[in-house]
């Protein structure tokens, strides 16, 4: 099991570029988030999806979009960049949380380093 | 507000010491805490599970969690130079439809040789 992996590790783009950041799980988690990270801040929820097909807005979506056409792959797209986007960015998957006594645990990806200049 | 808060630190401390990390969460109906430990430059890793009010203990670790006064601790005996990470605190109410998952931001522990 690969876990959860998130290609890239690091990128610098120009304001007003566009890029995708995949996330990718083998654990067939329903479950599949992403995260950015800042100092003070701690992680703060950008979009999230509960299956294939269904996503939906967390605390901080705007400037970002998302898809979920398989149950594997969760790629993050930043529409326009801006320097208010550099951040550590994480993709995590978990079970679904229906049933008690299941331990929802997220399971993260290493992060990717995004730097907008 | 956020609906859990966590002193950021740092937090220093000389190897061996006995380390108290806290948070306090606002949703008197949350039922399920957690701890992660997050090393510099990784993601977060799960440390501790708990569901409602007690102790839970792994080894070093102690998770307690006091409903009554909305308070999670994590204790740490016996601290190593390896324990130097940011530790997060989670609570969370379980439901069948979501995932908004409010994380505290993360306390960071250094232990010192």
């Amino acid at each position: 099991n690969a876990g959860v992996t998130q290609t890239p590790k690091f990128q610098v783009l120009k304001t007003g570029q566009s890029m995708t950041l995949q996330c990718a799980q083998d654990m067939n988690h329903e479950y599949m988030s992403w995260y950015r990270q800042d100092p003070g801040m701690g992680l703060r929820l950008i979009h999230y999806s509960v299956g294939a097909g269904i996503t939906d807005q967390g605390e901080v979506p705007n400037g970002y979009n998302v898809s979920r056409s398989t149950t594997e792959d969760f790629p993050l797209r930043l529409l326009s960049a801006a320097p208010s986007q550099t951040s550590v960015y994480f993709c995590a998957s978990s079970y679904k949380r229906e049933y008690p006594g299941r331990q929802e645990t997220q399971y993260f990806g290493p992060g990717t380093r995004l730097l907008v200049l | 507000q956020k609906e859990v808060e966590q002193d950021p630190g740092p937090l220093s401390v000389p190897e061996g010491a006995i380390v108290s990390l806290n948070c306090t969460y606002s949703n008197s109906a949350f039922q399920y805490f957690m701890w992660y430990r997050q090393y510099s430059r990784k993601g977060p890793e799960l440390l501790m599970y708990t569901y409602s009010s007690g102790n839970k203990e792994d080894g070093r670790f102690t998770a307690q969690v006091d409903k009554s006064s909305k308070y999670i601790s994590l204790f740490i005996r016996d601290s190593q130079p390896s324990d130097s990470a940011t530790y997060l605190c989670l609570s969370y109410i379980l439901t069948g439809g979501g995932n908004t998952l409010p994380f505290g931001t993360g306390t960071q522990l250094k232990v010192e040789l």
